[in-house]
């Protein structure tokens, strides 16, 4: 299940199941989007972009879908590994006085053997 | 080459110490970056340079100075750090700060504990 509150939200799942990962942005001009992976001790790792005139983008077992007019980023893997554990980060790039990526809250996800 | 390396990989210091972190990356990136992460939350963005030039301040108070020497070093030299200031710093690249659609590449981190 999920979960939200002071701690980081955290999404429970079992290995073969799919996921899914939701963030909400913040700025109507964004028009691109990341989703990284970070592991315990390590930094953020690229998963996969779309671009503002796309709504979704496919890569290796994973998905993005976009949805501009409510702001929402999704993040889909199939078949969930253990090795998918890890806080899961969407961020957006946009000008503000030079183009900066900006982080969202970050999920965290484990998945059960 | 894909890496960006950050030394060192932990660091105490006191108060009243100097210290320097320093970022590597051989990518031939033209923007680098210093995020700032506290433990459950997101990197947030402390500076970005661009062609070693400081394009963007978050901010962030003097006792962070950070410097780029070349295009692939950057550096962020601490001094009069209070506790509140320990954290995981992380230092990114991408290749260009004005091409809206990349991504950055991250390093491992420092992490820093000031006592």
């Amino acid at each position: 299940g999920e979960s939200v509150g002071l701690h980081l939200p955290t999404l429970s799942v079992q290995e073969g199941d799919n996921s899914i990962i939701n963030c909400a942005y913040s700025n109507s001009a964004s028009d691109y989007f990341i989703w990284y992976k970070q592991e315990s001790g390590k930094g953020p790792q690229f998963i996969i972009d779309i671009r503002s005139n796309m709504d979704k983008r496919q890569g290796q077992r994973v998905t993005v879908l976009l949805n501009k007019t409510v702001k929402h980023l999704s993040l889909q893997i199939a078949a969930t590994q253990p090795g998918d554990s890890a806080v899961y980060f969407c961020a957006e790039n946009f000008l503000g006085g030079g183009f900066k990526t900006i982080f969202g809250a970050g999920t965290r996800l484990f998945v059960k053997a | 080459d894909t890496e960006v390396t950050q030394t060192p990989k932990h660091l105490v210091m006191g108060m009243t110490n100097k210290k320097s972190l320093k970022c590597e990356q051989h990518m031939g990136h033209r923007a680098m970056y210093w995020y700032k992460q506290k433990a459950k939350k997101p990197p947030e963005l402390m500076f970005v340079y661009s062609y070693e030039k400081l394009s963007i301040n978050e901010s962030v108070p003097s006792r962070f100075s950070p410097e780029c020497p070349n295009s692939s070093l950057l550096n962020l030299h601490l001094h009069a750090l209070q506790p509140e200031d320990s954290a995981l710093y992380l230092c990114a690249s991408s290749q260009e700060m004005d091409t809206r659609n990349t991504e950055a590449f991250f390093g491992q981190g420092t992490r820093l504990t000031v006592v």
